[in-house]
């Protein structure tokens, strides 16, 4: 079958640096995305890998490994406003997201 | 200028009740999807459209009923709603077909069946 895995819940401190992991299981493979959504929000698209290595965007950064099927997002200098979910999704003969990683941050 | 706006924001209806949420975009994709959002926070896609045609259908029941008029355009019927059709609908678009890249959301619709 078909599924992402990634941890439900992260904490970190504000200014400190944290990362969101995802590992997939997929028949097909187009690209690995991350998507931000606050409460009450709608999911924004971050960040997209279709090859591996380093994906940089300002404070945001994501990683794929096509050999491990495995992806993260590292977000740094972390601010208040980071308070959100993250889901990694991909797509293949369907579009797949994962069940979100609630990212706490502490003052 | 909204992008890809959804009407309406909360909808609150009774069982056995048939409703209707519309979904624009105004970014020029040629795709457009619809995805249901649970209680936790689960995003699950149930269809998708490519130049008015649908590509992707999901296992959803089919008093759930999608309709394009036209590429910029994406509506959802419901019929019979059920308590557990209760549920945060969003509509999306994207320019890349079969991919999760940069997709773009609606504000979503807040459905609520008593």
């Amino acid at each position: 079958g078909q599924s992402l895995e990634q941890p439900s819940e992260v904490t970190a401190v504000e200014g400190a640096i944290v990362q969101i992991n995802c590992t997939y299981q997929t028949s097909g493979f187009y690209g690995l995305s991350w998507y931000q959504q606050h409460d009450g929000g709608a999911p924004t698209f971050l960040s997209y890998n279709g090859l591996d290595g380093l994906e940089e965007t300002g404070r945001f950064s994501s990683f794929l490994s096509r050999s491990d099927s495995y992806g993260y997002l590292l977000l740094q200098e972390l601010q208040m406003k980071d308070s959100a979910s993250y889901f990694c999704a991909v797509g293949d003969d369907k579009i797949i997201f994962g069940k979100g990683t609630r990212l706490h941050i502490l003052p | 200028d909204t992008a890809v706006s959804q009407t309406p924001k909360y909808l609150v209806t009774q069982m056995g009740n048939d409703k209707s949420i519309k979904c624009e975009q105004n970014l020029g994709h040629d795709t457009m999807y619809w995805y249901k959002q649970d209680s936790k926070k689960f995003l699950k896609i149930m269809f998708s459209y490519n130049n008015k045609e649908l590509i992707i259908n999901e296992t959803v029941p089919n008093r759930f009923s999608p309709k394009s008029p036209d590429k910029a355009h994406l509506n959802l019927h419901i019929n019979s709603l059920e308590l557990g059709d209760s549920a945060v609908y969003f509509c999306a678009s994207s320019q890349v077909v079969g991919s999760s890249y940069e997709q773009y959301f609606g504000p979503g619709t807040r459905l609520t069946v008593t």
